[in-house]
């Protein structure tokens, strides 16, 4: 059965810095499209960043150089690094992806970020 | 960035009756559409993939059309456990993968 549980999540100060981890079991992540997607309080969904499974990275531009997706292979777990957090950075953060690039087949529970001072 | 416009915005519909939801690309985006249904307090969950896939244990009720610019997706008889936010969402010119900005159906 495919799973993907994140953490990491909190409260963080504007300008402060906080990591999220998804880890994934039923599959490899290094063998999916793998992405983060968030969703602020009352919003709709905003897709983040994408790991492609050979590696490629991309980011949406609202978090183009504050934020740093990543994987590691052993543990199976997907990251996603948020840096210099702003107000509007706010959201329940979702790890989704799959087999098939832009199809968002899995997603896990999703972890809660909260940018205030 | 290809934007996608959902209308309406609300949809309120009694058990048994028929859904319909549209999703309207600001380019072509072919067949290369999703839907998806998130409850409250719920992960999005996938319903239907390239315009008119249903994803695996998804009800047959539920049905996709469309293509190019112009899509819909059809509850056929709506059941109370449909209520939810519905959104649609292109991977033809990505990235960036967007998403509409949903519409919720409401069960009378």
């Amino acid at each position: 059965e495919v799973q993907l549980v994140e953490s990491g999540g909190g409260v963080v100060q504007p300008g402060g810095s906080l990591r999220l981890s998804c880890a994934a079991s039923g599959f490899t992540v290094s063998s999916y499209y793998m992405n983060w997607v968030r969703q602020a309080p009352g919003k709709g969904l905003e897709w983040v960043s994408v790991m492609f499974s050979g590696g490629n990275t991309y980011y949406a531009d609202s978090v183009k150089g504050r934020f740093t997706i990543s994987r590691h292979i052993s543990k199976n777990m997907l990251d996603l690094q948020l840096n210099s957090l702003r107000p509007e950075d706010t959201a329940v953060y979702y790890c989704a992806g799959g087999p098939t690039g832009g199809i968002l087949v899995y997603w896990g529970q999703g972890t809660p970020v909260t940018v205030s001072s | 960035e290809t934007v996608l416009t959902q209308s309406p915005a609300t949809l309120s519909l009694s058990p048994g009756e028929r859904a319909t939801l549209s999703c309207r690309a600001s380019q072509n985006v072919d067949t290369y559409l999703l839907w998806y249904q998130q409850k409250p307090g719920q992960a999005p969950r996938l319903l239907i993939y390239d315009g008119s896939y249903r994803a695996s244990d998804i009800p047959a009720r539920f049905s996709g059309s469309g293509s190019g610019t112009d899509f819909t997706l059809t509850i056929s008889s709506l059941e109370p456990e449909d209520s939810a936010v519905y959104y649609c969402q292109q991977r033809s010119n990505w990235p960036p993968l967007t998403f509409g900005g949903g519409t919720k159906v409401e069960i009378k």
